[in-house]
C-alpha cells in the first residue's frame, strides 16, 4: 500500500512566523504534490514536483514555497505566514504523470 | 467558474440498496476522471478512475460511467454498506497530467442508513 505521512497533523503558528510542513512518501514515486482545502472552494494546487530539486508553481503558489532535496520528500514552506493561510493541507504522490494521486493525512494550519 | 460539479451536497440511501453519486465537468479538456472518498480528519483516498477512452469501469462493488458527450460521470455503489458514509469527491484532469493538478468538485456527503 502506498503510503504518505505529513509530519504534524495539527499546527498552530503566529502571523509572520516562518513554517514548514513535511510530506514523505514511501512508494518511490516521480511526482508529488501540494494542495490546500477551504471550505466551499475544494481542494487547490498550490505547488508540484516530478523529479528531485524540480518544482512548478500550480494554481495558488503566492505566499509559498517548497523544496525537494530527495525523492521521496516534499516540503511546503510558508515563508511569513498569514491568517488567510489558515487550511488545511494535503499532500499527494502519484507514480503516474497521468494517474491516481495518494493523499496523506492532512495538516491542519492556523495561523493566529 | 467551477470546471467540476457535484450538485448534491448530500445523499442518504439505506443500507444493501444502490448509492449514486453524481457529477458534470464543463472543460472538455478533462480526460482523465477520478473518484476519492474522504472521513472527517483524513486524506482523501482513491477509489475508482475512468479515462475518457472508455465509458465504464468496474471495481468490486464500485462502477464508474462516463458520458463523454453530456460530460457527466457517475460513481455506483451496490450494495451500499455503513463503512461507505463519507464524503466522496470527483475529480478530473486534463491531458496535461500532474500538471494541472487534479481539479475536485466540492463533495457529496453520502449517508447510509441502518
Amino acid at each position: 500500500d502506498v503510503k504518505v505521512t505529513q509530519s504534524s497533523r495539527y499546527l498552530v503558528k503566529r502571523t509572520g512566523e516562518k513554517v514548514f510542513l513535511e510530506c514523505v512518501q514511501d512508494m518511490d514515486h516521480e511526482n508529488m504534490f501540494w494542495y490546500r482545502q477551504d471550505p466551499g472552494l475544494g481542494l487547490r494546487l498550490i505547488y508540484f514536483s516530478y523529479d528531485v530539486k524540480m518544482k512548478e508553481k500550480g494554481d495558488i503558489p503566492e505566499g509559498y514555497s517548497v523544496s525537494r532535496e530527495k525523492k521521496e520528500r516534499f516540503s511546503l514552506i510558508l515563508e511569513s505566514a498569514s491568517t488567510n493561510q489558515t487550511s488545511m493541507y494535503l499532500c499527494a504522490s502519484s507514480y503516474a504523470w497521468v494517474g491516481e494521486q495518494f493523499f496523506g493525512p492532512g495538516t491542519r494550519l492556523t495561523v493566529l | 467558474d467551477q470546471q467540476v460539479k457535484q450538485n448534491s451536497p448530500s445523499l442518504s440511501v439505506q443500507e444493501g440498496r444502490i448509492s449514486i453519486l453524481n457529477c458534470d465537468y464543463t472543460n472538455s479538456m478533462f480526460d482523465y476522471f477520478l473518484w476519492y472518498k474522504k472521513y472527517p480528519a483524513e486524506g482523501p483516498t482513491f477509489l475508482i478512475s475512468i479515462s475518457s477512452i472508455k465509458d465504464k469501469n468496474e471495481d468490486g462493488r464500485f462502477t464508474v460511467f462516463l458520458n463523454k458527450s453530456a460530460k457527466h460521470l457517475s460513481l455506483h455503489i451496490v450494495p451500499s454498506q455503513p463503512g461507505d458514509s463519507a464524503v466522496y469527491f470527483c475529480a478530473a484532469m486534463g491531458s496535461g497530467g500532474g500538471a494541472d493538478g487534479l481539479t475536485f468538485g466540492k463533495g457529496t456527503h453520502l449517508i447510509i442508513q441502518p
